[in-house]
């Protein structure tokens, strides 16, 4: 059964960083490309990240350029995102994902981690 | 990029009901669009890929159709477990959601 596993959200203060995780199972991780999903509260789902199967791409939108990271470790079967320089307004659910097939699309979710950035 | 366009974006329908959701695409995206149902405080969950393919485990109530820049959702005889916001998403240049349509029971 494929699973996956966010953790790492919490409340954090404007400008500070914080680290998701989701911890993958129930499929061979390093043969999927993965993303990251947010929906602020009460809003519609916004593509964040995608990183390729062996990380060697990583795409963002352009909200989050230059302030989030997308990576992986294979070995360990997570998915990262490093979040830099956090405003109010990346407070939101955030989705671990694995796209179906190369890019396509979003075919297993985890349960999500909320991340609020509040003073 | 592109933009995806859900329509209508609140619908009220029946138990029994036929139900069409309709999203368009800002340009050609060939197919490549998936339908996912979330309901309230859950993740989504995907209930059509590549345009009209139903995953595994969904009910054959649900279909998908379309091509170039038009797309739709429908349930053919609506259920009480099916009151959920629904999302298009493209994935033939970029990634984009549609900003969902909620449907609900009249």
């Amino acid at each position: 059964e494929v699973q996956l596993v966010e953790s790492g959200g919490g409340l954090v203060q404007p400008g500070r960083s914080m680290k998701l995780s989701c911890a993958a199972s129930g499929f061979t991780f390093n043969n999927y490309d993965m993303a990251w999903v947010c929906q602020a509260p009460k809003k519609g789902l916004e593509w964040v990240a995608t990183i390729s199967y062996d990380g060697s791409s990583t795409y963002y939108r352009d909200s989050v350029k230059g302030r989030f990271t997308i990576s992986r470790d294979n070995a360990k079967s997570t998915l990262y995102l490093q979040m830099d320089s956090l405003r109010s307004e990346d407070t939101a659910t955030y989705y671990c994902a694995r796209h179906e097939g190369l890019g396509g699309g979003l075919d297993y979710w985890g349960q999500g981690v909320m991340v609020t950035v509040s003073s | 990029d592109i933009q995806m366009t859900q329509s209508p974006s609140v619908l009220s329908a029946s138990v029994g009901d036929r139900v069409t959701l309709s999203c368009k695409a800002s340009q050609n995206i060939n197919k490549n669009l998936d339908w996912y149902q979330q309901k309230l405080g859950e993740a989504p969950k995907l209930l059509i890929y590549f345009t009209n393919n139903l995953q595994t485990g969904i009910p054959s109530r649900f279909s998908g159709s379309g091509s170039g820049t038009d797309y739709t959702l429908t349930i053919s005889s609506l259920q009480p477990e099916d009151v959920a916001t629904y999302f298009c998403f493209q994935y033939n240049s970029g990634w984009t959601f549609g900003g969902g349509t909620k449907l609900e029971l009249k």
